[in-house]
């Protein structure tokens, strides 16, 4: 199965900053997934990714605040603009992945995670 | 809007015994459902999966039963063990949805020796 790997694991951030996170897999996917879990939550779909198109955001996440890129086919960033302590979450992606056993192909695994602490 | 959800937010199960772990859904259209596992520190894990047009499906200890008419889900964990201690979510998608999960608000399951 696909292996996910994000950067950085945690970070503590002051308020008013960015922060970029890289998602890499280790073969090449069609669509790769951002999901935001606030402290003791469950996920939410910020956006998907798909290479050489716009992302597509869910409501409630605009570009200007989660702006993403998806160069190529194994990697993709999300930054979080302009901090506040409520962006204080789990960041995740999530890549389709239909050598793993699922019953469908669009069946999503995920990285580790970025902590991300906003003082 | 419609959701998933979990009945129960945390269960507390001694080692050994059989653990119920249970969802409940309102997206009718919804036609496919995994079952993911996440450990503190770590993202989710896949557990095991299941089509609308299926009852019941086993993996490794483990199965999942789907009923339709009451839009119900559960994951069923055999002998328990410790290191089945973890928050268990549930997510369903319609499979014409490009991928777009909903998850429910997660069970934490506490293994006791």
């Amino acid at each position: 199965s696909a292996v996910i790997s994000q950067k950085p694991s945690r970070d503590i951030c002051q308020r008013g900053t960015s922060l970029t996170i890289q998602c890499q897999v280790d073969s090449q996917v069609t669509m790769m997934f951002w999901y935001r879990q606030q402290p003791g939550q469950s996920l939410t779909l910020i956006a998907t990714a798909n290479q050489g198109s716009e992302a597509t955001y869910e409501s409630g996440f605009v570009i200007d605040k989660f702006p993403i890129s998806r160069p190529n086919l194994t990697f993709s960033t999300l930054t979080v603009s302009n901090m506040s302590p409520e962006d204080s979450s789990i960041y995740l992606c999530s890549v389709e992945d239909f050598t793993s056993g699922g019953l469908w192909d669009e069946t999503q695994y995920f990285g580790p995670g970025t902590r991300l602490l906003v003082l | 809007g419609e959701s998933v959800g979990l009945h129960l937010p945390t269960l507390s199960v001694q080692e050994g015994d059989n653990s119920i772990i249970n969802c409940a859904y309102s997206n009718s259209a919804s036609d496919y459902f995994i079952w993911y596992k996440q450990e503190s520190g770590k993202g989710p894990q896949f557990i095991i999966d299941i089509r609308s047009n299926m009852d019941k499906r086993q993996g490794q200890r483990v199965t999942v039963l789907l009923n339709k008419t009451v839009k119900h889900l559960s994951l069923q964990i055999a002998a328990t063990q410790p290191g089945d201690s973890a928050v268990y979510f549930c997510a369903e998608t319609p499979t014409d949805s490009w991928g777009k999960l909903q998850f429910g608000a997660g069970t934490q399951v506490v293994v006791t020796p």
